[in-house]
């Protein structure tokens, strides 16, 4: 299986500032045949299920607000999340679904300083 | 829009088989993958398997030997049984879709879940 790791564990930023989550996966998950990374972002919230954020490692799914980014290729990614809002205080997984099976971070908690 | 809502029972003792169903509604069923999902109290999420409308299966190796999923194409369902529960099987089960397109494997629409809890 592939291993995702993340970093850090957690992470609190003042409101309106940026906040940057790492993963990087034990092996590549990029496809050189489509140059794309089978990397996603996910967003969850205490008693919710995960929210889909990025997926194609930097593509944003419909809705979801452009201050959130992510970028990286191979093992290393990054999510960036610009002008941090109070919405915002949330758990960020990565995930690769490059090999069955599909595997996750372990999640990085975001909060307000 | 497309709504996935899920149920089944919420406690089980050690050794009975968990069974959850999802039921697709406002959507096509027959162009995703249809995933189970769980995730242990305080822990990050982890993948039990996948089907598809004609019943084709991938499974996590993890749970192969306990694990079965079935649809049911005239009620866009899908259901998911996991035999001999332990304790470690107690967990916030989730189904849902794969639909980012083409061999796209993120999940963009979630179930509500539900809570399982195992103990004697």
């Amino acid at each position: 299986d592939i291993v995702m790791t993340q970093s850090p564990d957690s992470l609190a930023v003042s409101l309106g500032e940026g906040a940057t989550i790492n993963c990087k996966s034990s092996q590549s998950v990029l496809y050189s045949s489509n140059n794309k990374n089978y990397l996603a972002w996910y967003q969850q919230k205490p008693g919710q299920p995960p929210k889909l954020l990025i997926y194609w490692a930097s593509t944003r799914e419909s809705g979801v607000p452009d201050r959130f980014s992510g970028s990286g290729s191979g093992t290393d990614f990054t999510l960036t999340i610009n002008n941090l809002q109070a919405e915002d205080v949330a758990v960020y997984y990565c995930q690769q679904y490059y090999t069955t099976p599909s595997t996750f971070g372990p999640g990085t908690k975001v909060g307000i300083k | 829009q497309v709504q996935l809502q899920q149920w089944g029972a919420g406690l089980l003792k050690p050794s009975e088989t968990l069974s959850l169903t999802c039921a697709v509604y406002g959507g096509s069923f027959t162009s995703y993958y249809w995933s189970w999902l769980r995730q242990p109290p305080g822990k990050g999420l982890e993948w039990i398997g996948e089907i598809t409308h004609s019943g084709s299966t991938n499974y996590n190796p993890s749970f192969k030997s306990r694990v079965t999923m079935s649809v049911d194409t005239s009620r866009n369902q899908f259901s998911l049984k996991l035999r001999s529960v332990t304790a470690a099987d107690t967990a916030v089960y989730y189904c849902a879709r794969a639909g980012c397109g083409g061999d796209c494997e993120a999940f963009d629409i979630w179930g509500q879940g539900t809570m399982v809890t195992v103990s004697s």
